[in-house]
């Protein structure tokens, strides 16, 4: 049973290019959130995805960030116009269920190094 | 808003001795988990061991157990009989019912043969 996939694993953009991140869940999850780690740093929620909807885009910068979790398919952290200010590595996470009823564990992805240059 | 904060940046621990890591909380929640993730260098995130809130008993996973002192807001990582394998960095973080967890800025953990 894959674990949640993440690509790629290293990606190197200029300056105003765009970075698209994948992120597909284990088998039978659902549920997906972004966090990024800047350098030197613990993680930081960016936001929360059921299939086809954004439950919750309270960490997301409000320009140039957009996510999607499309109902077949990786879900998609997408970044226009990149500044070296994003470069970090980008994790995604999976869950089976709603985990509000904290019941089903988080299992993370190896993460996404995104390098502006 | 929730906050956690790691007041260690670095720890060291000779092989086999005990070491304990820090972490406190800020909530206004009632009911929440608590976490200990373990990062080595390849970057993947591990879960160490969690606690519920409303659960006085303090977790335990092998070598891992919390110091979980609910009014203090406090949720330490004792690690025993340190192995060269548990070198990460290690961090708390906290779940309340928004489904979104909370990161502490991490503890680089040394562990000296």
């Amino acid at each position: 049973n894959a674990g949640v996939m993440q690509n790629p694993r290293h990606l190197v953009r200029r300056r105003g290019q765009e970075a698209r991140l994948r992120c597909s869940p284990m088998k039978g999850h659902s549920h997906v959130y972004w966090y990024r780690q800047l350098p030197e740093e613990g993680l930081k929620f960016m936001v929360y995805l059921q299939k086809e909807n954004i439950i919750d885009e309270s960490g997301m910068p409000k320009e140039r960030f957009s996510a999607e979790f499309p109902k077949e398919g990786p879900s998609i952290l997408r970044i226009q116009q990149v500044v070296r200010g994003d470069s970090a590595a980008y994790f995604c996470a999976s869950s089976r269920e709603d985990r509000a009823r904290h019941n089903s564990p988080l299992h993370f992805g190896n993460g996404t190094r995104l390098t502006v240059t | 808003a929730q906050t956690v904060t790691q007041s260690q940046p670095e720890m060291s621990v000779q092989e086999a001795e005990t070491v304990t890591l820090s972490c406190t909380y800020d909530t206004s929640e009632s009911d929440y988990y608590l976490f200990w993730y373990k990062q080595p260098p390849s970057r993947q995130m591990i879960l160490v061991i969690r606690q519920e809130a409303y659960k006085q008993q303090n977790a335990t996973e092998n070598r891992f157990s919390v110091n979980f002192q609910k009014a203090a807001k406090s949720f330490s990582l004792k690690i025993s009989d340190s192995q060269l394998g548990d070198a990460a960095m290690y961090f708390c973080a906290q779940e309340t019912s928004g489904s979104r967890l909370t990161f502490g800025e991490g503890t680089q953990l040394t562990v000296n043969p």
